[in-house]
């Protein structure tokens, strides 16, 4: 069945560090891939998306690429605030909407 | 506008007893779905519905489980005879229609305790 594997948190950084949380996936068929952020207290709510191969989506300075080669979808930002301190979760959907998640992976920025 | 709503946002119950969870998604919203998340895990899926058709439900877990659409809008996920292992947050999500490309809109769920 479809997976989700993301890089095991929590994760610590100073601020204006270089982030990466790293996501691969199994999947059958062609999935859309997302990263869905929950910052303290809130819901989930969509950071990014790819839908097909070598596509790169990004917001608020994160970025990932679609690799089909390493089934990769790594979350990537060049300089970390300590607003980003939050619970990141990747996620893949092959079949209308159905979505499967990974663990998440806690992240906390230091001044 | 408004998002995704859920109710109640905690629900405590006694083991056996059995609980109603409510979902109002976003007006206009084809797709609805709810999740279950375990603390520290991502959401697991439950079940799924298009307008009022429950299209999926490969993820309930038991048969004690059962949720409804009737009119396509709100949704409830109905949980009866409650075990301990039920304890977790219920996700409800809803989308602009069922396709693999369009993001999911959360709510922000209801953390159910079961004692």
């Amino acid at each position: 069945g479809d997976s989700v594997t993301q890089m095991e948190g929590p994760v610590t950084l100073s601020e204006e560090a270089f982030l990466t949380i790293n996501c691969t996936y199994t999947a059958t068929g062609y999935p859309s891939l997302f990263w869905y952020v929950q910052y303290p207290g809130e819901g989930l709510q969509l950071l990014l998306k790819a839908t097909k191969a070598d596509d790169k989506g990004s917001n608020k300075g994160f970025e990932a690429t679609y690799r089909k080669e390493t089934t990769s979808f790594h979350l990537e930002k060049g300089s970390v605030q300590v607003s980003d301190s939050a619970v990141y979760f990747c996620a893949l959907d092959t079949n209308a909407g159905k979505s499967t998640f990974g663990d998440g992976t806690t992240l906390t920025v230091k001044p | 506008g408004a998002g995704v709503s859920q109710s109640p946002r905690y629900k405590v119950a006694k083991r056996g007893q059995d609980v109603a969870l409510r979902c109002d998604p976003i007006s206009g919203h084809v797709s609805l779905f709810w999740y279950q998340q375990a603390l520290g895990q991502g959401p697991e899926f439950l079940t799924y519905f298009q307008n009022e058709a429950q299209l999926d439900k490969s993820g309930l877990p038991s048969d004690r489980f059962f949720a409804e659409r009737p009119e396509g809008s709100v949704s409830t996920l109905k949980i009866q005879r409650t075990q301990q292992e039920d304890s977790a947050v219920y996700l409800c999500a809803s989308s602009l229609a069922g396709r693999s490309n369009q993001p999911q809109h959360f709510g922000d769920g209801t953390r159910l305790s079961i004692l």
